[in-house]
């Protein structure tokens, strides 16, 4: 499997909604990350989970909560978003989160909020 | 933090001509630099990546140039063809954070 697997791939939930970004990889990759793009925008560093460890939080509202139960699989927890967080969320995965290694994206979530 | 800069903003090219994008970074720890092409409604992907111990690579018609001294790097499509029409990303890696350039709208006419 060399695939990162995001779900859903489309979710439109309403302000006081609360959700969850999936995401999957069985690549034995030890870093995963979240970003968050807009539409004709180069993708933004939300968080960096590093040998299941959150090693970056690059000041992102509460509204968005991330988690990641084991090795292979980071959530992105949802409430009370603003319809300016509505864009493509895509996940990524590296082997080694320091040595410089390609990324994998998944598909992405595209997030519309109503 | 790392500040990555990249040029053009776009880029038109004809079919069978060169085209060369270019970025900056500000950080000099940063030490991997990936580019990754980006098609309409798809998930970015890696093309080509060049390590700061490296100066320059090839991959068939791509090539990245690394000029450490004056933290610049260089994405290199030779022979366009329609399909290379995409968005590209230049990224700079320090640790476990990678930041993206604003990216190039490639397109390459028939």
């Amino acid at each position: 499997d060399t695939e990162v697997t995001q779900t859903p791939k489309h979710l439109v939930m309403g302000m006081t909604n609360k959700k969850s970004l999936k995401c999957e990889q069985h690549m034995g990759h030890r870093a995963m990350y979240w970003y968050k793009q807009k539409a004709k925008k180069p993708p933004e560093l939300m968080f960096v989970y590093s040998y299941e460890k959150l090693s970056i939080n690059e000041s992102v509202p509460s509204r968005f909560s991330p988690e990641c139960p084991n090795s292979s699989l980071l959530n992105l927890h949802l409430h009370a978003l603003q319809p300016e967080d509505s864009a493509l969320y895509l996940c990524a995965s590296s082997q080694d989160p320091t040595g410089g290694g390609g990324y994998t994206f998944g598909s992405g979530t595209r997030l519309t909020v109503v | 933090g790392e500040n990555v800069e990249q040029h053009p903003s776009t880029l038109s090219v004809q079919e069978g001509d060169s085209a060369v994008i270019k970025c900056t970074y500000s950080d000099s720890a940063s030490n991997y630099f990936p580019w990754y092409k980006q098609e309409l409604g798809k998930r970015p992907q890696l093309i080509i990546d060049i390590r700061s111990n490296v100066g320059e690579k090839k991959d068939q018609r791509i090539a990245v140039t690394l000029n450490k001294t004056a933290k610049h790097f260089s994405l290199h499509i030779t022979e366009t063809q329609p399909e290379d029409s995409a968005v590209y990303f230049c990224a700079a890696l320090r640790g476990d954070d990678m930041r993206f350039g604003a990216g190039t709208r490639l397109t390459v006419k028939p």
